[in-house]
């Protein structure tokens, strides 16, 4: 079963739009991370985020957890056709190993 | 190597046919995971390694689900008598150690028919 889940499922934007993506989980977490896929590719790292921590950057990436909420989201600045892809979060559970457990993704469409 | 592998990338096989999917993890990476992903999901993760030792393989759905990695690099997972159900995408990962990041392969996408 899934941990996490995003928010919304599918989002379609305009190049030069900010996307914002959320995600929600379940139980207390060691950190969490967000994946990028795009069309027939493999899962690739864009940022992990710790739980002491409460905001990230990486790029045109901002990152932020509030783990009162159990929730997080990522923003994606100016956006990019290229940026077009499904986004997961994925959360490394406290007391559960070293598993990933991973939403069900947000599906971006950027629009040239 | 550079990244992570898997083989073969694609695979059809017939309902009660055995499969071997392989995985070869980034060279230095002492701990390799294996998740099954369906269509439009998320991955769920199966097991993992921390070299040749395999301590977690709470996520392998049944017993026809079974992982090897003898001398702690390359790693394969096989389904024996494959049922229908077990159409997915099988994603394998490595990470430096087990508090690091994961990095995916490509995945191998298996069509039990």
């Amino acid at each position: 079963s899934q941990q996490g889940e995003e928010d919304p499922q599918a989002l379609s934007i305009q190049e030069g739009e900010n996307a914002t993506m959320n995600c929600s989980y379940k139980t207390s977490i060691n950190n969490l991370q967000w994946y990028r896929q795009n069309s027939g590719r493999g899962l690739v790292h864009l940022i992990l985020i710790r739980s002491n921590e409460r905001e990230k950057h990486s790029g045109r990436l901002r990152v932020t957890l509030d783990t009162s909420k159990k929730s997080s989201s990522l923003l994606i600045t100016a956006s990019r056709a290229a940026d077009t892809a499904s986004y997961f979060c994925a959360t490394r559970r406290n007391n559960a190993g070293n598993m990933l457990t991973f939403g069900g993704g947000t599906r971006l469409m950027v629009k040239p | 190597g550079a990244g992570v592998s898997q083989s073969p990338r694609y695979k059809v096989t017939k309902r009660g046919q055995d499969v071997t999917l392989r995985c070869d993890p980034i060279s230095s990476h002492a701990t390799l995971y294996w998740y099954q992903q369906a269509l439009g999901q998320g991955p769920e993760f199966l097991t993992y390694f921390n070299y040749e030792a395999q301590p977690d393989k709470s996520g392998l759905p049944s017993d026809r689900f079974s992982a090897e990695r003898p001398e702690g690099s390359i790693s394969t997972l096989t389904i024996q008598r494959t049922e229908q159900r077990d159409s997915a995408m099988y994603r394998c990962a490595s990470s430096l150690s087990r508090q690091e990041t994961q990095y995916f392969g490509p995945g191998t996408r298996l069509l039990v028919l």
